[in-house]
């Protein structure tokens, strides 16, 4: 069974870059179909969605944080990292990594995309 | 981008409650839509993808309708263990959760 795990620094300066890393045990991060992704949540607000990046390494960003952030691949460890730069208090959040599957609806006859393994999260705060 | 605005924001029920929860697309995303639990403290669990289909292992009492720009969550039994914020994520166009609603008991 496939488990997610945050790990990195819980406090951040403002203006510093957080990196976050997220550790895939129970399966291989380059098995095909998955997108591996980053969610946030600010204290007591609701989930954002930040981006993604797939088993061939392409990336996807939340396009109102493109210019902040990078997730990248490190095959060798399984595992998959989040930097975001310049950050601000706005960025204290929850930080959540999970996969992203491809399910087939045999009722519409297409696929669809659930995150179906979360980590647990980790909390970041910009202080 | 696509906004999806979810409501109530809000809503106190009983155990035994018929539930219902809205998300709007602010364009058409077809049913490309899931919903999400999320209790407190602990990460969103997945319930329903392609706006109606349920996801193995989740009570039936959960249904979701819906295609184009809206679409509906309901409960149909609410019972304890359902207490909790339910959010949509569309994925027709990068992704976007609604803002999310919290069932809380009356």
């Amino acid at each position: 069974q496939v488990q997610l795990q945050e790990s990195g620094p819980g406090l951040v300066r403002p203006s510093q870059t957080l990196s976050l890393t997220c550790t895939v045990s129970g399966g291989s991060i380059i098995n095909g179909g998955y997108y591996w992704s980053w969610i946030r949540q600010n204290p007591g607000k609701g989930l954002e969605w930040l981006g993604y990046i797939s088993y061939t390494g392409s990336t996807y960003y939340n396009p109102s944080l493109k210019s902040r952030l990078t997730i990248s691949l490190d095959t060798s460890k399984n595992q998959f990292s989040l930097t975001l730069s310049s950050v601000t208090a706005a960025d204290t959040a929850v930080y959540y990594c999970a996969r992203e599957s491809s399910l087939y609806d045999r009722n519409n006859f297409d696929y669809y995309y659930v995150m179906d393994v979360w980590g647990q999260g980790t909390t970041v705060t910009v202080s | 981008d696509i906004q999806m605005t979810q409501s109530p924001s809000s809503l106190s029920a009983s155990v035994g409650d018929r539930v219902t929860i809205t998300c709007r697309a602010s364009q058409g995303i077809r049913n490309d839509l899931g919903w999400y639990q999320q209790k407190p403290g602990k990460a969103p669990k997945h319930l329903i993808y392609a706006a109606s289909s349920l996801q193995s292992g989740v009570p039936s009492r959960f249904s979701g309708s819906g295609s184009g720009t809206e679409f509906t969550l309901t409960i149909s039994s609410l019972q304890p263990e359902d207490f909790a914020t339910y959010y949509c994520l569309q994925h027709n166009s990068y992704r976007t959760f609604g803002q999310g609603t919290k069932v809380e008991i009356k």
